[in-house]
């Protein structure tokens, strides 16, 4: 099984809202990420979590909250967002924690997020 | 440091005749690549990669791909194109210097014609 679930599959929020993506896998990996995706673009790393921990945070503003409760769960807190924030947020996760150049990805369906 | 590029914004084929998505690479060390596809409103699916050993790679759905070091190449083949496989195509590449980073290509979109 190579699924990574994502919750919710569309979102629209005003910018004093807060909210909550979620992001699921239950393949072991121990490498998680989140990614913003743009139309027509590539996706964009945001934030990597190894072993639970926060390992990469590519100077991504601080209203988006990264949080990885257990290796099986990867939540992105929103708060505070701008229109320019609306985008497919998408999660992946990886087998080999060490982040192996040779490793595969898996993606999840993404998030369609809409910032009023 | 390390890139890709996708020459090509949009491939356009018939249905029934070989495709080819074109893509060239830099990096500091050894490449490893990969090739994923976007459907609309979709998550990245994989398709295949190249770590080492035969140049020619087979992945899903009856893809593959030739790496080519000397020209810094991996592009994307199918004999035979289905309207299906219209999508988003994404090369993405990372070298051994290790570390979590992929850098994708700019994609591009293939328009398979019945």
């Amino acid at each position: 099984d190579t699924e990574v679930t994502q919750t919710p599959k569309h979102l629209v929020m005003g910018m004093t809202n807060k909210k909550s993506l979620k992001c699921e896998q239950h393949m072991g990996h121990r490498a998680m990420y989140w990614y913003k995706q743009k139309a027509k673009k590539p996706p964009e790393l945001m934030f990597v979590y190894s072993y639970e921990k926060l390992s990469i945070n590519e100077s991504v503003p601080s209203r988006f909250s990264p949080e990885c409760p257990n290796s099986s769960l990867l939540n992105l807190h929103l708060h505070a967002l701008q229109p320019e924030d609306s985008a497919l947020y998408l999660c992946a996760s990886s087998q080999v924690p060490s982040g192996a150049s040779t490793d595969t990805q898996y993606f999840g369906p993404g998030t369609r997020l809409t910032v009023l | 440091a390390q890139s890709v590029a996708q020459p090509e914004d949009q491939v356009n084929v018939a249905e029934g005749n070989p495709l080819t998505v074109k893509c060239t690479y830099s990096v500091s060390g050894n490449p490893y690549l990969f090739w994923y596809v976007q459907y609309p409103n979709r998550g990245l699916q994989f398709l295949l990669k190249y770590i080492t050993g035969d140049n020619l790679v087979k992945g899903s759905y009856g893809f593959e791909a030739e790496f080519n070091k000397s020209q810094t190449s991996f592009h994307l083949k199918k004999p035979s194109a289905l309207v299906s496989d219209s999508a988003l195509y994404f090369c993405a590449v990372r070298d051994d210097t290790g570390g979590f980073k992929t850098i994708f290509g700019a994609g591009t979109r293939l328009f398979v014609k019945a």
